[in-house]
């Protein structure tokens, strides 16, 4: 079985400062990790993965995220926030043997001017 | 590549009707999921096919729900009846294979409102 938990239901910054959301994951075996973001009545779109290569993914839209083995966490960077940051990101774990994705229950980026 | 296609967007029916939601994968993609969003209980996966064959359906709520995928290029989740319990955001998503580090493209969605 796995979980996923992210730590922050919402996360407001100033446009220009550093991002931080969240995540740690719950998983008898190492799991493949992913990022998705979801815009306003839009669907999900994947900002960067983890399966087993380098521990630093980097994604699209300057995001990045470090795979900590022994913090269980998979934490979502990014150096300057933008205003189109805005939305909502999933952490979302996955057996590496198989497509079952479980979901965090989801942090609101707030990006104010 | 146009991505994956859902229809409708949004839909509003009355309780007890029959509705049917629609999937068009990205071509090529020999997976395909459903998933259902609500407030309370986040995204849930329903269901997720492989080569037009169901593999995993232990998340349909119900005998309500069911889902078919005729062809490699199409998908249905119907309920019938619907409730209003039922109200959420529905998404489809494929992947090119059934391997965990496969991603999953989603669609736009189907805005369903059940009164």
């Amino acid at each position: 079985a796995q979980s996923v938990t992210q730590l922050d239901s919402h996360v407001s910054v100033s446009e220009g400062t550093p991002v931080l959301l969240r995540c740690n994951y719950s998983s008898s075996y190492s799991p493949s990790l992913f990022w998705y973001v979801q815009h306003p009545n839009k669907g999900l779109q994947l900002l960067l993965k983890y399966t087993s290569a380098a521990t630093l993914v980097k994604g699209i839209n300057g995001f990045e995220a470090e795979f900590k083995k022994s913090e269980t966490s998979f934490h979502l960077t990014k150096p300057s926030a933008h205003m189109s940051d805005a939305a909502e990101y999933f952490c979302v774990a996955s057996p590496k043997e198989y497509s079952t994705l479980t979901f965090g229950k989801g942090t609101m980026l707030l990006v104010s001017p | 590549d146009a991505g994956v296609i859902q229809s409708p967007r949004h839909e509003v029916t009355e309780m007890g009707q029959e509705v049917t939601l629609r999937c068009k994968p990205i071509s090529g993609h020999n997976s395909l999921f459903w998933y259902r969003q609500t407030m309370m209980r986040g995204l849930e996966l329903l269901i997720y096919f492989n080569n037009n064959v169901p593999i995993d359906d232990s998340g349909m709520p119900e005998d309500r729900f069911s889902a078919k995928m005729p062809n490699a290029s199409f998908s249905t989740l119907k309920i019938q009846p619907s409730e209003p319990r039922d109200s959420a955001v529905y998404f489809c998503a494929s992947s090119a294979g059934t391997s965990g580090v496969d991603t999953q493209y989603f669609g736009p969605g189907t805005r369903l409102t059940v009164l």
